[in-house]
């Protein structure tokens, strides 16, 4: 079955400092792969993606994501987290199913916290 | 920009009754996706639909119908409510079905049942 997954509910930085928040997938062919951001009481922003092409893609909001085909990781990442990043962060993976069409799965989700 | 429209933001129900959400995609978007999200919980898939047609199904349970008009606004309809059916719910819409579109989400709306 396709999936993601990120294996950890929170993730805690101090301001300025690198932050890095975990996702690997399981995928049937090339995977399509997406970041999203969730604030409190709002929806899903869309960060970032990859399709193809180089392994680093760049986002939203200074965010940056390695696509790792070896260990199949999509870590998400910033070389200085600010307070305003703190939220709930979602790998997701598009699925294609018997009849063709896509949707796209999420992970379970990483709370992240910076403190000032 | 144009965002996707949903309505209500929040709606309280009692258990057993029917409610309705409503969602208007992006201008131009033809594939509309329903998403619940409990407490706590990652979103979960509950239907898909393409140019008017439902093109894929996830977990959504009987009580649940929605359907894609012919603006291509799209309405998920709910019921015999349960208290488990409280959660956020979420639309997004995208250009076509296939391919790596990105998914443009809503606001989402509330449901609560007591």
């Amino acid at each position: 079955a396709q999936s993601v997954a990120q294996p950890e509910d929170q993730v805690n930085v101090a301001e300025g400092n690198p932050l890095t928040v975990k996702c690997t997938y399981s995928v049937s062919g090339n995977p399509y792969l997406f970041w999203y951001v969730q604030y409190p009481n709002r929806g899903l922003q869309f960060l970032l993606k990859y399709i193809t092409g180089d392994n680093l893609v760049k986002g939203s909001y200074g965010f940056e994501a390695e696509f790792n085909k070896s260990q199949t990781s999509f870590h998400l990442k910033k070389p200085s987290a600010l307070v305003s990043d703190s939220a709930l962060y979602f790998c997701a993976v598009r699925v294609i199913s018997y009849s063709s069409a896509s949707k796209i799965i999420f992970g379970s989700g990483t709370r992240l916290s910076i403190r000032p | 920009a144009a965002g996707v429209i949903q309505s209500p933001r929040h709606l309280i129900k009692e258990k057993r009754e029917t409610a309705t959400l409503k969602c208007y995609p992006i201008p131009r978007h033809d594939t509309v996706y329903w998403y619940q999200q409990g407490p706590g919980q990652d979103p979960q898939f509950l239907i898909s639909f393409y140019e008017k047609m439902q093109s894929d199904k996830g977990s959504i349970p009987d009580r649940f119908s929605a359907q894609q008009f012919s603006d291509y606004h799209s309405e998920l309809n709910m019921s015999s409510l349960e208290l488990g059916d409280s959660a956020l719910y979420f639309c997004a819409s995208s250009p076509t079905v296939s391919g790596a579109n990105v998914l443009t989400f809503g606001a989402g709306s509330r449901l609560t049942v007591l």
